[in-house]
């Protein structure tokens, strides 16, 4: 079974701050690395799909930055909005045509 | 295009009973996955599928069926209902090299 760890499990901060959340993977035989981003009632929505160590990824206040070699990726969060209060999940593939595997995730509550 | 779409959307069942979770897809992925939401536990995965005809297990299979005998459709068969499968039913598709998933809305599955 892969081991899939995202911390911290939940985070709030007021409106206006910056945050990040962490993803850790198993290092060896790498292929794709994905976030989500799942508000409440609804169903998740992919936010990127990372495959190259180094792979930088950004959608508007949002980025998201890949390490395979020590397996981890970070999500960063500039001037959180309450509209970006929801579990942010990363999800690891180890081959290609393999099982896709969440983390648990991170739950964000931005205050306004 | 409709997406990914998931039958029914709430469903209660008498422990032994089986059913069928339906699960299609327009978008002529081949990656179709089926994952289960607990609290506190994120998304496990049960089956997942990397196109017609091949099947494999996730995290939790035990108790759950599936088949693909189309690129479209990926039904899940509870064999006989108990009540630690009360969860909430999530259906997902993906083409292989990843833009990552597109999740169905979900099935709320409550067995008594």
């Amino acid at each position: 079974i892969l081991n899939v760890e995202q911390s911290p499990q939940s985070l709030h901060v007021q409106e206006g701050d910056s945050t990040n959340f962490t993803c850790s993977f198993p290092s060896s035989n790498f292929y794709a690395l994905h976030w989500y981003r799942w508000e409440t009632a609804k169903s998740p929505e992919a936010l990127f799909v990372m495959t190259l160590n180094g792979d930088e990824k950004k959608k508007g206040r949002i980025s998201a930055t890949l390490n395979t070699k020590e397996g981890y990726s970070y999500l960063y969060i500039k001037g959180s909005q309450p509209e970006d209060s929801a579990t942010y999940l990363c999800a690891f593939m180890k081959t290609s045509y393999d099982k896709v595997i969440f983390g648990p995730g991170t739950s964000l509550s931005v205050i306004p | 295009n409709a997406g990914v779409t998931q039958t029914p959307k709430f469903q209660v069942l008498k422990t032994g009973q089986s059913m069928t979770l339906q699960c299609a897809q327009d978008m002529n992925h081949e990656y179709m996955s089926w994952y289960r939401q607990d609290p506190g536990m994120g998304l496990r995965l049960i089956h997942y599928s990397v196109g017609a005809g091949i099947t494999d297990q996730g995290e939790v299979p035990n108790g759950y069926n599936v088949s693909r005998s189309t690129t479209e459709d990926f039904p899940l068969r509870l064999l006989s209902a108990a009540p630690s499968q009360t969860s909430v039913y999530f259906c997902a598709s993906s083409p292989p090299r990843g833009s990552g998933y597109t999740f169905g809305s979900g099935t709320r599955l409550t067995v008594v």
